[in-house]
C-alpha cells in the first residue's frame, strides 16, 4: 500500500499569509494526486487534481505543485474560509487504491 | 445542481445489521464510479470501496473486503454500504463520494462528495 505522510500536522498562521503544506508518497504516483479541503463538520472538497490543476470554481489563491513522491499546495494569501484541514490522496489506475495522507490542519494564530 | 444525499445518522447496537444509501442527482448516474469513505472520529479518510452503478461492477480496499458490501441501483440513481454484523470499531462518518471521470475505471480525485452519514454502534 502507498502511504501518503502529511506535514506539518498543524500550522498556525495568520490571515494574509502564504502558507505551503506538504504531502509525501512512499512510492512513485506520477501525478495521480489530489488536495482537498475539509471544513468542521463538512465534507471534504476536492481544491487540486493531477497534482497542478485547480478543480472547478477553487480560487486562484491554491495552487499545487509537484509529481512522483513529493508534492506541495500554497495558498498565497491565507482568507478566513481557509481555516480547515486538508488532505492530499493519490489515485493509481489499477488496481483500485487511494490512500489519504493524515492532514494538515490550519489554524488561526 | 450536481449532488450526492446521503441517508439520516444511526445508532445500532453490536451485531446488527445496517444499510445506508446515497442518492445522485444532476448528472448521468449510471456513468461515474461512486466511492465510499471512511473516516473515523479524529482520524484519516479511508478508502473503503467503489461501484459502477451502470453494471454494478465493484471494488474494494483489502481493509475492507469481506467486512461491508457496496452495491447500486441505476434506476433509482442510488449507491449503498451494508454491514451484516455491526461492531463498535465501525463507528465512524461514511462519506460517498463521485469519481470526477466517467466510463471505464481509471484513477482520478472525487469531485463531488455526499454529505456524510454518522453511524454509531454502542449497546
Amino acid at each position: 500500500e502507498i502511504v501518503m505522510t502529511q506535514s506539518p500536522a498543524t500550522l498556525s498562521v495568520s490571515p494574509g499569509e502564504r502558507v505551503t503544506l506538504s504531502c509525501r508518497a512512499s512510492q512513485r504516483v506520477s501525478s495521480n494526486l489530489a488536495w482537498y479541503q475539509q471544513r468542521p463538520g463538512q465534507a471534504p472538497s476536492l481544491l487540486i487534481y493531477g497534482a497542478s490543476t485547480r478543480a472547478t470554481g477553487v480560487p486562484v489563491r491554491f495552487s499545487g505543485s509537484g509529481s512522483g513522491t513529493e508534492f506541495t499546495l500554497t495558498i498565497s494569501s491565507l482568507q478566513s474560509e481557509d481555516f480547515a484541514v486538508y488532505y492530499c490522496q493519490q489515485y493509481n489506475n489499477w488496481p483500485p487504491r487511494y490512500t489519504f495522507g493524515q492532514g494538515t490542519k490550519l489554524e488561526i494564530k | 445542481e450536481v449532488q450526492l444525499v446521503q441517508s439520516g445518522a444511526e445508532v445500532k447496537e453490536p451485531g446488527e445489521s445496517l444499510k445506508i444509501s446515497c442518492e445522485g442527482s444532476g448528472y448521468m448516474f449510471s456513468t461515474y464510479w461512486i466511492a465510499w469513505v471512511r473516516q473515523m472520529p479524529g482520524e484519516r479518510l479511508e478508502w473503503m470501496g467503489i461501484i459502477y452503478p451502470g453494471d454494478s461492477d465493484t471494488r474494494y480496499s483489502p481493509s475492507f473486503e469481506g467486512q461491508v458490501t457496496i452495491s447500486a441501483d441505476k434506476s433509482i440513481n442510488t449507491a449503498y454500504l451494508q454491514w451484516s454484523g455491526l461492531k463498535a470499531s465501525d463507528t465512524a462518518m461514511y462519506f460517498c463520494a463521485r469519481q470526477k471521470t466517467t466510463g471505464a475505471y481509471r484513477g482520478d480525485s472525487f469531485d463531488i462528495w455526499g454529505q456524510g452519514t454518522m453511524v454509531t454502534v454502542s449497546s
